[in-house]
């Protein structure tokens, strides 16, 4: 089973600014998808990272907000641009080998903004 | 990608066996059934997969009727730790798909 580890774990930031959220995989895995959880919801696909091509946004998301970047199989980086106390949450990175086989999570970023 | 639907909450106590089912009419042919655990402060865990009939292992069974159309994930003997969300999702695993959860169970032990 593939391990991921994301970081950093949390952050608060302030208003207007910008944080990237690392996600690295000790495996290739095919696929990586960002997640974003409020609390008490669900999980909420953002997008597919895509390697080494633009990333594949859920509805609701844009590139411009959510720049997402795959430079190979065990990296991803989803950056949250602009911030807004809106983007609270946590983000969570995953990965699988092909779709809808098992799924593995990174512990998620906690993220709170002011 | 097929709806799921499933209890919103539960609440068992320890030593109990919990049934979780799914309702999923729109199953495909090639879809298979995974289920998920989420601790809090925790992302999904993977739990049990299967495509019909019965699957078990170490953590739980996965009970799938001839038509396809629900499943129910079997917890034997829950204890405090076994609360906490479970999710059901179905999908063909041999193609390149976005992973969509639903709305999930939320499972509460009670001592």
């Amino acid at each position: 089973s593939a391990v991921i580890s994301q970081k950093p774990s949390r952050d608060i930031c302030q208003r207007g600014t910008s944080l990237t959220i690392q996600c690295q995989v000790d495996s290739q895995v095919t696929m990586m998808f960002w997640y974003r959880q409020q609390p008490g919801q669900s999980l909420t696909l953002i997008a597919t990272a895509n390697q080494g091509s633009e990333a594949t946004y859920e509805s609701g998301f844009v590139i411009d907000k959510f720049p997402i970047s795959r430079p190979n199989l065990t990296f991803s980086t989803l950056t949250v641009s602009n911030m807004s106390p809106e983007d609270s949450s946590i983000y969570l990175c995953s990965g699988t080998g092909t779709g809808n086989e098992k799924l593995f999570f990174g512990s998620g970023t906690q993220l709170s903004v002011l | 990608l097929a709806k799921t639907t499933q209890p919103i909450s539960m609440d068992s106590y320890e030593g109990q066996e919990v049934n979780i089912t799914c309702s999923h009419n729109n199953i495909a042919t090639n879809d298979y059934i995974t289920w998920y655990q989420q601790f809090p402060s925790q992302g999904p865990r993977f739990i049990i997969q299967g495509y019909k009939t019965k699957v078990t292992n170490e953590v739980a069974s996965l009970f799938i009727p001839a038509d396809r159309k629900s499943s129910t994930l079997s917890l034997p003997r829950v204890s405090l730790s076994d609360t906490a969300v479970y999710y059901c999702l179905v999908g063909d695993v041999g193609r390149d798909d976005k992973i969509i959860f639903g709305k999930g169970t939320r499972l509460h032990i009670l001592p």
